[in-house]
């Protein structure tokens, strides 16, 4: 597609319940990015996939949080157990190079 | 100490307006700097990329100081369009660091 597709647009989900959040990255774009955005707040790096490469998860913030990246494209963040601080807008950007870094609109994902 | 760091805000000026917002970096390292526009409940978009030598988009103006660390965004005639919260990013080493944004409110 010609943007970053991020579904869904919006997540209402109980507490404790497990959620699926995804990512169409722009065709042929090779590096992909996870970050999460709380009300108010910057931009908090998740995880982030290159290639065949094997991914930096550095920025997940607990074991509930995982992420995979099928044939280099579509990559899924699943969050277990949701809590009320899971809530925010989560945020997938793709880039071939260093300056085509395109960010999706996001999925608002609240925790009720 | 974070990665990237900019001053909150908010910048409130009138229209017409020249104003400038700076934004440190903590490694020296660092490869490639950017400054992003974000409107409220929106994502991210690329204002500008931020050359060695200092680069010019119309009413923007980015510059890059690597002996102090630091990048600045200026804008001249301010526009109530302008209104956003601008991003500073660093790229170091296939990361991407955010800074937490500088809020620009132009008021008529």
């Amino acid at each position: 597609g010609a943007g970053v597709s991020q579904s869904p647009s919006n997540k209402v989900t109980e507490k404790g319940k497990d959620v699926e959040l995804r990512c169409d990255p722009i065709s042929g774009h090779t590096a992909l990015y996870w970050y999460r955005q709380s009300l108010g707040q910057g931009l908090e790096f998740l995880i982030y996939f290159q290639g065949n490469s094997a991914p930096d998860k550095s920025g997940l913030p607990s074991d509930r949080f995982s992420a995979e990246r099928t044939g280099g494209s579509v990559s899924t963040l699943t969050i277990q157990r949701t809590q009320q601080e899971d809530s925010a807008v989560y945020l997938c950007a793709s880039s071939l190079f260093v300056d085509g870094y395109t960010f999706g609109s996001g999925t608002r994902l609240t925790v009720v | 100490r974070k990665e990237v760091e900019q001053d909150p805000g908010p910048f409130n000026v009138p229209e017409g307006a020249t104003v400038a917002f700076n934004c440190t970096y903590s490694n020296s390292a660092s490869q490639s700097f950017f400054w992003y526009r974000q409107d409220c409940r929106k994502e991210p978009k690329l204002l500008m990329s931020v050359y060695s030598s200092g680069n010019e988009d119309g009413r923007f103006t980015a510059q890059l100081n690597r002996a102090s660390q630091y990048i600045s965004l200026l804008i001249r005639d301010s526009k109530l369009s302008d209104s956003a919260t601008y991003l500073c990013v660093v790229y170091n080493f296939n990361k991407f660091y955010f800074g937490s944004g500088t809020k620009l409110n132009v008021k008529p």
